[in-house]
């Protein structure tokens, strides 16, 4: 089945710096990819639409400026925490669908994300 | 604005017996219902899903009940086992759009031994 590898799985990082995390789609081609926050005990919240060679669609709410976000091509979206801060500190995860296959998304790992 | 709501947060159901997760949904623009299920630090797996023309779907253990005009969906699982404890949330999305999935807030399940 479809496949969607998220790296890195767990970063920890300094107030203050950036940090990327990659979403690929493995064995096929995403030209839309999903990325969601997820808050302790609480829903996956929809940050954004990952839209290959365009500019992404932000939910309202969601800082453009802070959550960076590139699909430069059609197997890669990544999403760059700006300037982080400890309440930008959550779990991260990024999804795809297959648009030639079935209508469920697939699901990246999560990527657990520390500002300290 | 809550479109996909799941009441119950938490489930403990006896092993063997059927578990029932229930889920409410506002937008009738929805025409496509999944099941994830979620483990900690992990992103969801796909359990089973249902298109907005059908009232059922069935897959082994898994079946998801879809009633429109009540705009609620839910999933049966019998007999249930101890490794379907996990968080399982239901999603929804407009397959003529952008496929935003809009997922509910979730319901731990725990399923004793």
């Amino acid at each position: 089945g479809a496949v969607v590898s998220q790296h890195p799985s767990r970063v920890i990082c300094k107030s203050g710096t950036s940090v990327k995390i990659e979403c690929r789609s493995l064995d096929f081609q995403a030209t839309t990819m999903f990325w969601y926050r997820q808050f302790p005990k609480q829903s996956l919240m929809l940050m954004a639409t990952s839209n290959e060679g365009s500019k992404a669609t932000y939910e309202q709410g969601v800082e453009k400026d802070k959550f960076l976000i590139n699909h430069a091509s059609l197997t890669l979206s990544t999403l760059t925490v700006a300037s982080a801060h400890p309440e930008d500190s959550s779990f991260y995860i990024c999804s795809a669908r297959d648009p030639t296959g079935d209508t469920e998304a697939f699901f990246g790992q999560g990527t657990r994300l520390t500002v300290v | 604005d809550q479109q996909v709501k799941q009441n119950s947060p938490s489930l403990s159901v006896q092993e063997g017996r059927i578990s029932i997760l229930n889920c409410d949904y506002t937008n009738s623009m929805f025409d496509y219902f999944l099941w994830y299920k979620k483990y900690p630090a992990e992103g969801p797996t796909f359990l089973i899903s249902i298109s907005s023309i059908k009232d059922k779907n069935e897959d082994g253990r898994f079946t998801v009940f879809l009633n429109k005009s009540a705009k609620h969906l839910s999933l049966h699982i019998v007999p249930s086992q101890p490794g379907d404890s996990a968080v399982y949330f239901c999603a929804a999305i407009t397959t003529s759009g952008t496929y935003k999935y809009i997922f509910g807030t979730g319901t731990r399940l725990k399923v004793l031994a």
